[in-house]
């Protein structure tokens, strides 16, 4: 089955330094990849997606990710942190077969200090 | 355009208490969906329905039942309410064609005492 690891759990960054969070997927086939926002209090919000073509996706609010197949990784990147950014991070791929669910990770939580 | 629409956002139950959260979606979607958000465990699957007319059951049903009542509204009952079904509820609706992106309601926070 698949599955997805987001394997820290808490990561606290400086206001204005990089960020890298990890996604690690369990897919036999190209996986359709996902990485949505939670802000407190709030639904789910879709930064970017990978399907195909060019491993490196842009999304939202200056957020980017590289899928790598070789790692079985999809690693969320942005290279200054605003303190809005703080915030629950998913990662998620499509379950297989005829219907769309998702396959969540267990989230990020950011934080980001000043 | 509203989106997904979730009602109610909060509420308290006692054990054995029944309720129906609500989920409405505009956005003409095939595909909506019900999870729970649980703390270091991520967003799981309770139901799904595919299209109008079809349900079927996610990674944790036990305790729910679904009704896909037309196009937009899809609701969760919970007939006899547990403690352990204390969490954060939302439903995603998804369009059809192979997009597979959710779209998420603002969630409804059950505490069940």
């Amino acid at each position: 089955a698949q599955s997805v690891t987001q394997p820290d759990i808490h990561i606290t960054v400086s206001e204005g330094a990089s960020l890298e969070l990890r996604c690690n997927y369990s897919y036999g086939a190209t996986p359709y990849l996902f990485w949505y926002v939670q802000s407190p209090g709030q639904g789910l919000q879709l930064l970017l997606k990978y399907f195909s073509g060019d491993t490196l996706v842009q999304g939202i609010k200056g957020f980017e990710a590289e899928f790598k197949r070789s790692q079985s990784s999809f690693n969320l990147r942005k290279p200054s942190v605003h303190w809005s950014d703080a915030a629950e991070y998913f990662c998620a791929v499509v379950d297989g077969g005829a219907t769309n669910k998702l396959i969540f990770g267990t989230g990020t939580l950011l934080a980001v200090q000043p | 355009n509203a989106g997904v629409t979730q009602t109610p956002k909060f509420q308290v139950l006692k054990t054995g208490q029944s309720m129906t959260l609500q989920c409405a979606q505009d956005m003409n979607h095939n595909s909506m969906y019900w999870y729970r958000q649980d703390p270091g465990m991520g967003l799981r699957l309770i139901y799904y329905s595919a299209s109008e007319g079809t349900t079927d059951k996610g990674e944790v049903p036990n305790g729910y039942n679904v009704s896909r009542l037309n196009k937009r509204e899809f609701s969760l009952r919970l007939e006899s309410a547990a403690p352990s079904q204390t969490s954060v509820y939302f439903c995603a609706s998804s369009a059809p064609g192979g997009s597979y992106e959710q779209y998420f309601g603002p969630g409804t926070r059950l505490t069940v005492t």
